[in-house]
């Protein structure tokens, strides 16, 4: 069946350092794919998508690429926050309804 | 603030119960999607409502049931609890059931703690 893997946390990165959180997926048909962020006492909210291959997904500094070949969707930030602190789940969806298939979120601290 | 509120907040119910959790969507919003958050993972699909239909179902048994009203507010109703029914449940309304083109709005959940 469909499914979502992604990076165990906590990852735990210093304000200004480069962040990956890997993710990749098993799909029948075409998935999109999504990454979802909660920040501390706040409700899932989108971070960024894409809906097809090689399209690249960005928002607020974060970037992700559709990579077909090698069933991945890694979230990349060139320098992080302390505010970026939070949970981040990336996810797929198949078949045109809004049935999202989550990865177990990687948690992320980010330190002064 | 996404707009979608949830309630109660928090629940301790016990095995064998009947709960009723409520979401109030965005305005505007015809379509609500339930999920469950069990501690450390992600959000699993309950079901879906469209315009007060049922209108896809993830892998839950039918004592899972819900409503969606003519106002788009919706309720989650889960019969004879178990203890793994212990959860975060997450309302999600959208414009539209299509997830490429409508974003899903989230609320802030209903923890249920079944003893």
């Amino acid at each position: 069946g469909d499914s979502v893997t992604q990076m165990e946390g906590p990852v735990t990165l210093s304000e200004e350092a480069f962040l990956t959180i890997n993710c990749t997926y098993t799909a029948t048909g075409y998935p999109s794919l999504f990454w979802y962020v909660q920040y501390p006492g706040e409700g899932l909210q989108l971070l960024l998508k894409a809906t097809k291959a090689d399209d690249k997904g960005s928002n607020k500094g974060f970037e992700a690429t559709y990579r077909k070949e090698t069933t991945s969707f890694h979230l990349e930030k060139g320098s992080v926050q302390v505010s970026d602190s939070a949970v981040y789940f990336c996810a797929l969806s198949v078949g045109g309804y809004n049935k999202l298939i989550f990865g177990a979120g990687t948690r992320l601290a980010v330190h002064p | 603030e996404t707009g979608v509120t949830q309630s109660p907040t928090h629940l301790i119910k016990t095995r064998g119960q009947q709960v009723t959790l409520r979401c109030s969507s965005q305005s505007g919003h015809n379509t609500v999607s339930w999920y469950q958050q069990a501690l450390g993972q992600g959000p699993q699909f309950i079901f879906q409502y469209y315009r007060e239909e049922e209108n896809g179902r993830g892998n839950f048994p039918p004592r899972f049931s819900g409503l969606q009203f003519p106002n788009y507010s919706s309720e989650l109703n889960v019969n004879a609890l178990e203890l793994d029914d212990s959860a975060l449940y997450l309302c999600a309304s959208s414009l539209n059931r299509d997830p490429d083109t409508g974003e899903l709005f989230f609320g802030e959940g209903s923890r249920l703690t079944v003893l």
